[in-house]
């Protein structure tokens, strides 16, 4: 199976910050890379698909970057609303499909 | 509006069956596969199982393999998780969820929680 590792595994940020969230992939998923929030008793919410596109819907202050084996999140200026848990998730390989483990995003 | 519904989930003792529904509405179904995807209390989410359109392709990850089967009957709008041979660890919320074509899944239910224990 194709290992996802994010970092950080948790984060502190406030209101109006840049944030930056790593992802790598255990092989080379070309751009076969998603993201996702979530937030607690909500579904998970796809931002990012194919590593860069936005998914219709979602705010223009995140983005993503990469391919290969290494990929980005950022989201500029955080607003209240962005607290959540951020998963990336490859689908590379669709036999067995990966999610990171997962980045908790904080107010400090 | 485009929306997917779960239900069956309940308490089930260790060994037990469960079969989990996720009903489909507001998009047209049997063109696109569908998954199910679990996030263990305290846990990351994890996918389990998904389904081509037409049912032809299934694969699923190796911790429920064998034990659970997808599957889906187009006339009703309606996707399916036969659960067998239950343990603990399947303990979860699942979710089902509606795939973007290999790039993702962009439409999620709120999920049915399933809990495993004696």
């Amino acid at each position: 199976d194709i290992q996802m590792t994010q970092s950080p595994s948790s984060l502190s940020a406030s209101v109006g910050d840049r944030v930056t969230i790593t992802c790598r992939a255990s092989q080379n998923i070309n751009s076969y890379l998603n993201w996702y929030q979530h937030k607690p008793g909500t579904a998970p919410k796809l931002l990012i698909y194919a590593a860069s596109s936005l998914q219709s819907g979602v705010p223009s202050r995140f983005s993503g970057s990469g391919s290969g084996t290494d990929f980005t999140l950022t989201i500029r200026s955080l607003q209240p609303e962005d607290f959540a848990t951020y998963y990336c998730q490859q689908t590379y390989s669709t036999v067995s499909i990966t999610f990171g483990q997962g980045t908790r995003l904080d107010i400090k | 509006e485009v929306q997917l519904v779960e239900s069956g989930g309940v308490v089930v003792q260790p060994g037990g069956s469960l079969r989990l529904s996720c009903a489909a509405s507001g998009f047209t179904f049997d063109d696109y596969t569908m998954h199910w995807v679990r996030q263990a209390p305290g846990k990351g989410l994890e996918w389990v199982s998904l389904i081509s359109w037409d049912g032809d392709r299934t694969n699923y990850a190796d911790s429920v393999e064998g034990r659970f089967t997808i599957s889906r009957d187009n006339s009703k709008n309606s996707l399916y998780l036969q659960m067998n041979g239950l343990r603990t660890e399947d303990t979860a919320l699942y979710y089902c969820a509606k795939d973007k074509g290999i790039f993702g899944m962009d439409v999620w239910g709120q999920g049915t929680t399933v809990t495993v224990s004696s």
